[in-house]
């Protein structure tokens, strides 16, 4: 069964770093694209950014860009974001999802974490 | 303010068809495929449309997207009350430097 598991979430202060992962199981990781959507509570789907197989193509929405950096590790089967200088606007849950060859064509999604900014 | 524009809420009644629009512009729409999402209450969103008008292995033939110019609609046929949920359309946005864009997201209400 393909499988994806986000963790890593919590409730940080306003300035402050966390890292988010997302296990992946059931398939070939390498072979696919990944990307990051996230939720504002009570709010609709915000696209986060993007990464192919090989991490050698990398997109981020502006919203996050120069903050947020993701990143994977084929080895471990896991995709990642780095969240630093977060902000209040940045609470939402987090999902990571496969992208299947065509953005936005993402299937599965993970049941996502929630991320909480706030002093 | 969402790139892909839906209406916020949609209703219908048991065995009816309802229809959600989801408009945008050349740069999106106009020229790339359009996708739709499902989000049941207090769940992560599922994969319903890929492609403008392809359903994957799973989703029911009462679900069916179509796509004309710069917008598209996503068509429930005889509404069930479990197709009460959340339904999101999303493109690629070629004007921005990598950017997928999402519609704001219509609440189906099945009454």
């Amino acid at each position: 069964e393909v499988q994806l598991v986000e963790s890593g979430g919590g409730l940080v202060q306003p300035g402050g770093s966390l890292r988010l992962s997302c296990a992946a199981s059931g398939f070939t990781f390498s072979s696919y694209s990944m990307t990051w959507v996230r939720q504002a509570p009570g709010k609709g789907l915000e696209w986060v950014s993007y990464i192919s197989s090989t991490s050698t193509t990398i997109y981020y929405a502006d919203s996050v860009r120069g903050r947020l950096t993701i990143s994977r590790d084929n080895a471990k089967n896991s995709l990642y974001l780095q969240m630093n200088s977060l902000r209040v606007e940045d609470t939402a849950v987090y999902y990571c999802a496969r992208d299947l060859g065509s953005l936005p064509w993402f299937d599965p999604w993970g049941q996502g974490t929630l991320v909480t900014v706030s002093s | 303010q969402s790139v892909l524009t839906q209406p916020p809420s949609a209703s219908g009644t048991p065995g009816q068809r309802v229809t959600i629009s989801c408009s945008g512009s050349s740069s999106n729409i106009g020229s790339n495929y359009v996708y739709w999402y499902q989000q049941l209450p207090g769940t992560a969103p599922k994969l319903l449309i890929y492609r403008n008008n392809q359903r994957p292995s799973g989703v029911p033939d009462r679900f069916s997207g179509s796509k004309s110019g710069t917008s598209a609609s996503l068509a429930i046929s005889g509404l069930r009350s479990e197709d009460e949920a959340d339904y999101y359309c999303a493109a690629w946005d070629g004007s921005l430097s990598g950017h997928v864009v999402f519609g704001g997201g219509t609440k189906l209400t099945v009454l």
